[in-house]
């Protein structure tokens, strides 16, 4: 079966301290992935998306970066955390005509 | 502007129909999509409309489609407490080598018992 995985479901962290979120989905072969974060009590905003292994496509400017080292693998990270960065991350992969979103991650910056 | 527009908040007595309605700007996108969330938690597909279709009814939901304004729209019929939660709408798009989903900012869908 095709399920996506996201980890950890809450997290946080202080102010400069370094972030890695990983994402994995099982059940398919180079799916597109991609990286989305909503802010709090507001909509979803596209970070990052990547078509294949170490394809990568950023969205916005900021202060993160991804990475996908294997076929099933998306990883999101910073080497400096900054307040702005807390919010809701929300992993995603496209399944024929759909999308289907993992359980999210809530990072807190304090 | 936005690319996908959604108002913020909408309230319904349990038991009436609940509209939700969407405006995007895109005409190439092939794809429109509504997704809910509850609280705490991660996105749930709902339903989803080709965009040469009309209309898709799927059970208690309707999902209208004009294209020619751009208007998308989710009818909830027979809504329940359990309806309660945060609506996105978002249209599919091809950007670069991808194929992305662009969001509109979700309307909460408060619903009274």
């Amino acid at each position: 079966s095709q399920t996506i995985h996201q980890w950890p479901a809450t997290l946080v962290q202080p102010v400069g301290s370094p972030l890695s979120l990983e994402c994995t989905v099982e059940g398919t072969s180079n799916p597109n992935l991609y990286w989305y974060r909503q802010a709090a009590g507001r909509g979803l905003q596209l970070l990052f998306y990547s078509v294949g292994i170490g394809q990568i496509s950023s969205e916005v400017p900021q202060n993160l970066s991804a990475s996908r080292p294997q076929d099933r693998q998306f990883i999101l990270s910073s080497k400096k955390l900054l307040l702005s960065d807390s919010g809701f991350y929300l992993c995603a992969w496209r399944v024929r005509l759909g999308y289907t979103f993992g359980s999210g991650t809530r990072l807190t910056v304090v | 502007g936005e690319d996908v527009e959604q108002s913020l908040f909408l309230s319904v007595r349990e038991g009436d129909s609940s509209v939700i309605n969407c405006t995007y700007t895109d005409s190439s996108s092939t794809y429109l999509y509504w997704y809910k969330q509850e609280p705490g938690a991660g996105l749930q597909l709902l339903t989803y409309i080709f965009s040469n279709m009309d209309m898709k009814q799927d059970q208690r939901l309707t999902v209208l489609l004009n294209k020619k304004d751009k208007h998308l729209s989710l009818r909830i019929a027979d809504t329940q407490t359990g309806d309660s939660a945060i609506y996105f709408c978002a249209e599919s798009k091809v950007r670069g080598a991808g194929n992305m989903l662009t969001f509109g900012g979700g309307t909460r869908l408060m619903v009274k018992p």
